[in-house]
């Protein structure tokens, strides 16, 4: 699976939309991109996931870059609970189960 | 529908003894993977399971064991504990198919003393 890369942490003013970047530079065509977050000490949760096309859900929207080298998701109006742990993975889906996880962004949403 | 359960939430252990982890994934879903949560090494894969088979394995050593079940239900046993293990073991259930997402349980926190 390609390796990703990611800020380490970000702030986000309460109420304003929360953007965070992921580079996958080195992604293949069959790999999808897969967005989940952590809540301290929960298990993570799924948020959205697309292979080329921009995704939006009702948490989310992903928007991933015509070369598909990196993405952004986007939390449209961040609240004091989207406060997480947010990791990009990047993965083939003949890998099925396995996920690869980084070090994610530690969003950090404030009042 | 009920998400992803994990038994017991939480385990205390000596070293040297071993454990069983219990999960049951999403209905439906047939696929159900492991994996262990430290600080230091963040979130690593074990290995997963797809009708009763394992069908991804990741870099753990041979103690770490798991099986699943016919109603899709898995356990993952470790043998020898050691200091390290202590650890958030996770389970994550996903739909048939190829590219589909991963459904997470809240974890076991097992500590080894």
């Amino acid at each position: 699976d390609a390796k990703t890369t990611q800020p380490t942490s970000m702030d986000c003013a309460e109420g304003r939309a929360a953007n965070l970047p992921c580079n996958h530079s080195t992604i293949s065509g069959n790999e999808y991109v897969y967005w989940y977050r952590q809540i301290h000490s929960q298990g993570p949760q799924y948020i959205i996931h697309g292979l080329k096309n921009n995704e939006t859900n009702e948490m989310a929207s992903l928007i991933i870059t015509e070369d598909r080298k990196s993405s952004t998701l986007i939390l449209p109006h961040a609240t004091l609970r989207d406060t997480a742990v947010y990791y990009c993975i990047v993965r083939a889906n003949t890998n099925a189960g396995k996920s690869t996880f980084g070090d994610g962004t530690t969003l950090t949403v404030k009042p | 529908k009920a998400g992803v359960t994990q038994t017991p939430r939480y385990l205390i252990k000596t070293r040297g003894q071993q454990v069983t982890l219990s999960c049951s994934p999403i209905s439906g879903h047939r696929s159900v993977s492991w994996y262990q949560q430290t600080p230091g090494q963040g979130l690593q894969f074990l290995f997963e399971y797809f009708s009763e088979t394992q069908r991804n394995k990741g870099n753990f050593p041979g103690r770490f064991s798991g099986r699943q079940f016919s109603n899709s239900r898995s356990e993952m046993n470790v043998s020898t504990l050691e200091l390290g293990d202590s650890a958030l073991y996770l389970c994550a259930s996903s739909p048939q198919g190829w590219g589909r997402e991963q459904y997470f349980g809240p974890g076991t926190r097992l500590t080894v003393t």
